[in-house]
């Protein structure tokens, strides 16, 4: 069964570095989206991504998160300057078009910002 | 803007029915989903429900929606300990069709 995937599992970084985080949506999905999860609250709406531009973001992605699909397979989401509150399980999911369009996530990725 | 709540744990024996209650605010929402979560893992889709059906069942889960109070739950039937998991409700909302989601339910299955 196609499955979204997410690379790397596990991510530390330092405050103030870059860090790129990697998905491999699901191969006949058109739409993209990354969603973040702070340890103990909800799951929350960072971006989505279609037709390689950005459709719609919500107010926590400012100018320091940034979104790519740099080749036919992965979507990338890109944090300019890591803050210590960046620290969150991220998780990138896709979906087809069509009226029902169920969105697949991925694993995701800890990341984790000292 | 919208909102979902849940209730955040839930404790059933192994065998009984669970029901994992859900409010949300969004009365546009046209697609309501179930997701659930293992320790470490990613959202699993579970099932969905439009919004102009008041219930789908598949297999042991069954799904209830009342539009007018916007209430969804989900049961599961003869629940497992395969089950105790982090239960999400979400609505899909905007222009994207984003999910925004409940807090999560942690389902404790007891032996």
């Amino acid at each position: 069964e196609p499955e979204v995937t997410q690379t790397p599992s596990h991510q530390v970084t330092q405050m103030g570095q870059e860090v790129i985080l990697r998905c491999v949506p699901i191969s006949n999905h058109l739409y993209f989206y990354w969603y973040r999860q702070i340890l103990g609250q909800k799951v929350e709406f960072l971006v989505s991504f279609y037709n390689n531009e950005i459709s719609e973001k919500s107010e926590i992605f400012d100018d320091q998160f940034s979104v790519e699909r740099p080749d036919g397979s992965n979507f990338t989401l890109k944090i300019r300057s890591t803050k210590l509150e960046d620290s969150a399980m991220y998780f990138c999911a896709s979906r087809t078009t069509g009226r029902r369009g169920e969105q697949y996530f991925g694993p995701g990725t800890r990341l984790t910002v000292t | 803007g919208e909102d979902v709540e849940q209730s955040l744990f839930l404790s059933v024996r192994e065998g009984d029915s669970s029901v994992i209650n859900c409010t949300y605010t969004d009365s546009s929402s046209t697609y309501l989903y179930w997701y659930k979560q293992e320790p470490g893992a990613g959202l699993q889709l579970l099932t969905y429900i439009f919004s102009n059906m008041d219930m789908k069942q598949d297999q042991r889960l069954t799904v209830l929606l009342n539009k007018k109070d916007k209430h969804l739950s989900l049961r599961i039937a003869d629940t497992q300990t395969g089950d105790s998991a982090i239960y999400f409700c979400a609505e899909r909302s905007g222009s994207a069709r984003q999910l925004t989601f409940g807090s999560g339910t942690q389902l404790t299955v007891l032996p």
